[in-house]
């Protein structure tokens, strides 16, 4: 049984970094698409960008100045880290998987971690 | 970019009756080469991340009752409810994934 689960600290400071990790467990991540998904409290869902496990990338235009998402095979992982946050940035972030192609849908969500930017 | 509308944003259904949810996008999402539309749904529980339930338009997810069905093709999508039940209430998506960024409806919210 596939399974991810989001980790890292629940509160940053604004002009500071975020940073996430997502464990993924019940199948390699080589070969998938993986993806951050954010959703800020009680709005919609908003794609960050994903990687492939070759270490290709791809960001939503509206935050690619800001993210950076990495991959780890051999602990079967993947980050997110997104700079310079505001109030703005306040959200549940999913990490999602997608498939062998990157033109997928996404078939298996995290529980999601709610990372507030706050002082 | 494409972007992704839903309509209606909330809508209220007796148990057992009919919900028709709509999802339109800024341009086609059908790659003609394969003919297969590039148009995801997912519903969304309170506290719960999102669930897939329909993949290419109108492809049933494993263990998804099959009151769930969607249709359409191009621009204009529908996913159809066609008896509720108690456990249907939910936020539902519509997600285009032919061409990044990957974008998502705005959301319908199904209540009875």
């Amino acid at each position: 049984q596939v399974q991810l689960q989001e980790s890292g600290p629940g509160l940053v400071k604004p002009s500071e970094t975020l940073s996430l990790t997502c464990a993924v467990s019940g199948a390699s991540i080589r070969s998938y698409h993986l993806s951050w998904i954010r959703q800020p409290p009680g709005e919609g869902l908003e794609w960050i960008g994903y990687i492939y496990y070759s270490g290709s990338t791809n960001y939503n235009p509206s935050l690619k100045s800001r993210v950076t998402i990495s991959i780890d095979t051999s602990k079967n992982q993947f980050s997110l880290k997104l700079s310079s946050v505001t109030a703005a940035d306040t959200a549940v972030y999913y990490c999602a998987r997608g498939g062998s192609d990157y033109d997928t849908p996404f078939d298996y969500w995290g529980q999601g971690a709610l990372v507030t930017v706050s002082s | 970019d494409i972007v992704m509308t839903q309509s209606p944003d909330s809508l209220a259904v007796s148990l057992g009756e009919r919900a028709t949810i709509n999802c339109k996008s800024s341009r086609s999402v059908l790659y003609y080469s394969n003919n297969k539309n590039y148009l995801a749904w997912y519903q969304q529980k309170p506290g719960q991340p999102p669930k897939l339930l329909i993949s290419w338009a109108s492809s049933r997810e494993s263990g998804v009752p099959d009151r769930f069905s969607g249709s359409g093709s191009g621009t204009d999508f529908t996913l159809t409810i066609s008896s509720l039940q108690a456990e249907d209430v939910a936020v539902y998506y519509c997600q285009q994934y032919y061409t990044p960024p990957f974008a998502f409806g705005p959301g319908t919210r199904v209540d009875v």
